[in-house]
Formats: structure tokens, sequence, C-alpha cells
């Protein structure tokens, strides 16, 4: 069955740091979404893209952060520096539809 | 403004009885509704989406929810709950207008199943 693969698992970096986390989405899919879960709270939506633009971002998504569909298969986010705040897991999802998106195990980024 | 709740952070339940977590809605038309796994340092898993149509919805591994919408409610529900099915659960509800698709999730509710 086919499913969302992210990498790298777990990510260590520096505060201020550059870190770009990758997934790649089902192959078929349009949709594609970033999520993220600080430990123990709830899973916050990041930012939505659709037809290689951004489709909505939240407040979280400021300046620092950004996406790419670089080559047509990966998907990926970029935090520009990083922050202490930003130590979570990431999670990336992608729909076919709309109505139903698919996560990947996600990433767990632990800023220092 | 569109949200979920899950009012209890913890649900605990004896290997065979009945299982109920709950969660309530609110959204601007009609929603989307949806429940997700999270098993230990596992991403989220689906297990069931209400879309349209039957109010009772049947998903993976046994679980099914139910939609009321006088209640605004879409708890999950075993017959039978297993050891295996202690998990992290999230209910979300889809929020999609002309400039917005997401899912907005639910604080997560931890079942506990005690053999």
């Amino acid at each position: 069955e086919p499913e969302v693969t992210q990498t790298p698992s777990h990510q260590v970096t520096q505060m201020g740091q550059e870190v770009i986390l990758r997934c790649v989405p089902i192959s078929n899919h349009l949709y594609f979404y970033w999520y993220r879960q600080i430990l123990g709270q709830k899973v916050e939506f990041l930012v939505s893209f659709y037809n290689n633009e951004i489709s909505e971002k939240s407040e979280i998504f400021d300046d620092q952060f950004s996406v790419e569909r670089p080559d047509g298969s990966n998907f990926t986010l970029k935090i520009r520096s990083t922050k202490l705040e930003d130590s979570a897991m990431y999670f990336c999802a992608s729909s076919q539809t709309g109505y139903e998106q698919f996560f990947g195990p996600g990433t767990r980024l632990t800023v220092l | 403004a569109q949200s979920v709740a899950q009012p209890e952070d913890q649900v605990n339940v004896a290997e065979g009885n009945p299982l109920t977590v709950k969660c309530t809605y609110s959204v601007s038309g009609n929603p989307y509704l949806f429940w997700y796994v999270q098993y230990p340092n596992r991403g989220l898993q689906f297990l069931l989406k209400y879309i349209t149509g039957d109010n009772l919805v049947k998903g993976s591994y046994g679980f099914e929810a139910e939609f009321n919408k006088s209640q605004t409610s879409f708890h999950l529900k075993k017959p039978s709950a297993l050891v295996s099915d202690s998990a992290l659960y999230f209910c979300a509800v889809r929020v999609l207008s002309y400039n917005t698709d997401k899912l907005i999730f639910g604080t997560g509710t931890r079942l506990q199943v005690f053999p």
C-alpha cells in the first residue's frame, strides 16, 4: 500500500541553523500539507500546497518557513533560522481529492 | 470559529469492554469529520471519516463513529476493546472554503486498555 515517507526521522540542530525536512507524498496525490505537533500538544496546521503554490498558511508559518516541490516527487519544508520553540514533530500529509489526508511518520526536530 | 473538542484527556477501559472516545465540533456548513490514531513514535493513521450519508461510519480495526448533527458530536466507538488499541486518538474536522483547506485537530485522547 502506498504511503507518505519522511526523512530524516530525527533531526538535531543548533539554534539559528537552517533545516530542511523532506517528504515524499503518495505518487498520484495533488494536495500537500505540513503540520506540527509540539510534544504533548495537539497537531497544528502549518501550510497547504496545491498546483505548485501555497493554498493557505497559518500564523505559525512566518517568513522563516518555506515549502517547495522541487522535482515533482519531493515536498520539502525549510526553516531558515531555527528557534528553540521550533522543536516539534513535523508531519507531512498528502491527499488525492482533499478529503482524506494521509500522514507520514513524522520528523522529530530538536533545536538546541 | 471552527473547532474540535475532545473533552477527555484519557479514557481507561478493560479489555473486552466497549469503548467510547468523545468528540464534539463547531463548524459552519457541513462538517467533514475524521478520526486518526497515533501509536508511540509513529505518525497519524487514518481510522475513518464522515463526509455525508449514513450517520454510523465504520472504519479500520473494528472502530466506528456516530455522527450526530443535533449534538454536533462524532464519538469514536468499538464494541470490544483490545490492549493493542491503546494509543492516542485525534478527532479532526476539515475546514474548506475558497481559500482554505486544512484539518483542525482536537487535543487528543489517550486510550488505555487494561488486560
